[in-house]
């Protein structure tokens, strides 16, 4: 019963070094998605991934690159780590929308400061 | 573009009174759907209730309620009976027929239960 699954749940990074934050599900979800939220601040989309196959650029997709490995996986990377990086990231997944939006279900997120 | 305003970052409730928490939307796409999460401060995203701009009636999922008033362009989040483990973010999202994909999420608001 996990639903959507992020690791790692921590990260310190230095400015300058790079990682990828990993995400699975496993509700046969098409969809996918990437978020990241600030203090105080509601969730902004940085990539999305409608389909196996096929990626998006959200609202703030600069310094982030991602991979829909599979239908299950979608990982987030950060080539080269800034400190206005710094963040709460949450993945997400939903049904195919079609015709009926569906709630996105999330993880419980990656909380990654960067020094 | 779609824009989700929450006007109050926060609010106060005695335990066992209703609250309703405001949100209001703008957009141009003929077809969109509302969605309420809930986020404690262990940090997750829980989804609470969805209602789509046709649908007749108002969304109801237990004690929840959504008020909406499509004129209006507001979608406000009724709790009835308050709990004390209803203390936590609430965010209003919002996604429409030509970005089906893309959430839009407001900046929040935090509710505190009080004994």
């Amino acid at each position: 019963n996990a639903g959507v699954t992020q690791t790692p749940k921590f990260q310190v990074l230095k400015t300058g070094q790079s990682m990828t934050l990993q995400c699975a599900q496993d509700m046969n979800h098409n969809s996918m998605y990437w978020y990241r939220q600030d203090p105080g601040m509601g969730l902004r989309l940085i990539y999305y991934s409608a389909s196996e196959g096929t990626t998006d650029k959200g609202e703030v997709p600069n310094g982030y690159n991602v991979s829909r490995l599979n239908k299950r996986e979608f990982s987030l990377r950060l080539e080269s780590a800034a400190p206005s990086q710094t963040s709460v990231y949450f993945c997400a997944s939903s049904e195919e929308q079609g015709l009926r939006n569906q709630p996105q279900h999330f993880g419980d997120g990656t909380r990654l400061s960067i020094l | 573009a779609q824009k989700i305003t929450q006007t109050q970052p926060g609010m106060f409730v005695q335990e066992k009174e209703a609250v309703t928490l405001d949100c209001t939307y703008d957009t141009s796409d003929p077809s969109y759907g509302l969605f309420w999460y809930k986020q404690p401060s262990s940090g997750e995203m829980i989804f609470l209730i969805y209602q789509g701009s046709y649908d007749q009636q108002n969304a109801t999922e237990g004690r929840y309620s959504l008020n909406f008033q499509k004129a209006r362009k507001s979608a406000n989040l009724v709790i009835s009976a308050s709990q004390l483990g209803d203390s936590a973010m609430y965010f209003c999202a919002m996604s429409g027929l030509y970005n089906f994909n893309k959430f839009y999420f407001g900046s929040g608001t935090k509710l505190n239960v009080k004994p």
